[in-house]
């Protein structure tokens, strides 16, 4: 199985900053990766697909990038409502893994 | 707008068998563009995929779990199902289905349903 591990597993920002979540792929994934956003009791809601593609919809201050490895979500400048937990997922090969999730929590 | 609802029991007994149902409305679950994926998240834990049918009929398992899983599709219901045999504590969680993307062979979960929470107890 690939391993997706997340960096860091917490973070504490203030509105308006600029945040970059980091995943690693325990083999390369090519650009098969793709982020989500989960709020507390919701489900997960999708935010980029293969690594840079914004879902419709999404606001243009989340983007993501990186190839092979390493990836990053970068939010531009923290709205209120962006205060969730975030995870990675693989769609290289199945089983398909997801990381273990960065909780963005408010500072 | 494609919409997903899982539906099932909330309690399950060590060692019986969980069964989930998905009604998929907004869409035909028959369409080639979508496959659909059952995706469960212990509580305050992290996702775990469970496994993916798509409108050929073919199925992607877990290999963790492949031995106790079965995914269905009921088109005539426009509902998929998930049941897991020999349950433990272990399989106590929020269980999602969603529907799976694909685009270039890319792939994505988009959308999700609400989940439904199943507690594996006496």
């Amino acid at each position: 199985d690939i391993q997706m591990t997340q960096s860091p597993s917490s973070l504490s920002a203030s509105v308006g900053d600029r945040v970059t979540i980091t995943c690693r792929a325990s083999q390369s994934v090519a650009n098969y990766l793709n982020w989500y956003q989960q709020k507390p009791g919701k489900a997960p809601k999708l935010l980029i697909y293969a690594a840079s593609n914004l879902q419709s919809g999404v606001p243009s201050r989340f983007s993501g990038s990186g190839s092979g490895t390493d990836f990053t979500l970068t939010i531009s400048s923290l709205q209120p409502e962006d205060f969730a937990t975030y995870f990675c997922q693989q769609s290289y090969s199945t089983p398909y893994t997801f990381g273990q999730g960065t909780k963005l929590q408010i500072k | 707008q494609l919409q997903l609802q899982e539906s099932g029991p909330g309690l399950v007994k060590p060692s019986e068998t969980l069964s989930l149902t998905c009604t998929v409305s907004g869409d035909s679950i028959s369409r080639s563009s979508y496959y659909w994926a059952w995706i469960r998240q212990p509580p305050g834990k992290g996702l775990e995929w469970i496994g993916n049918i798509y409108y050929t009929g073919t199925i992607y398992y877990n290999p963790s779990l492949k031995s106790r899983v079965t995914i269905s599709v009921d088109t005539s219901k426009n509902q998929f199902s998930l049941m897991l045999t020999s349950v433990t504590a272990a399989d106590t969680a929020v269980y999602y289905c969603a529907s799976g993307n694909w685009n270039y062979g890319q792939r994505w979960f988009d959308p999700w349903g609400q989940g439904s929470l199943v507690t594996v107890s006496s």
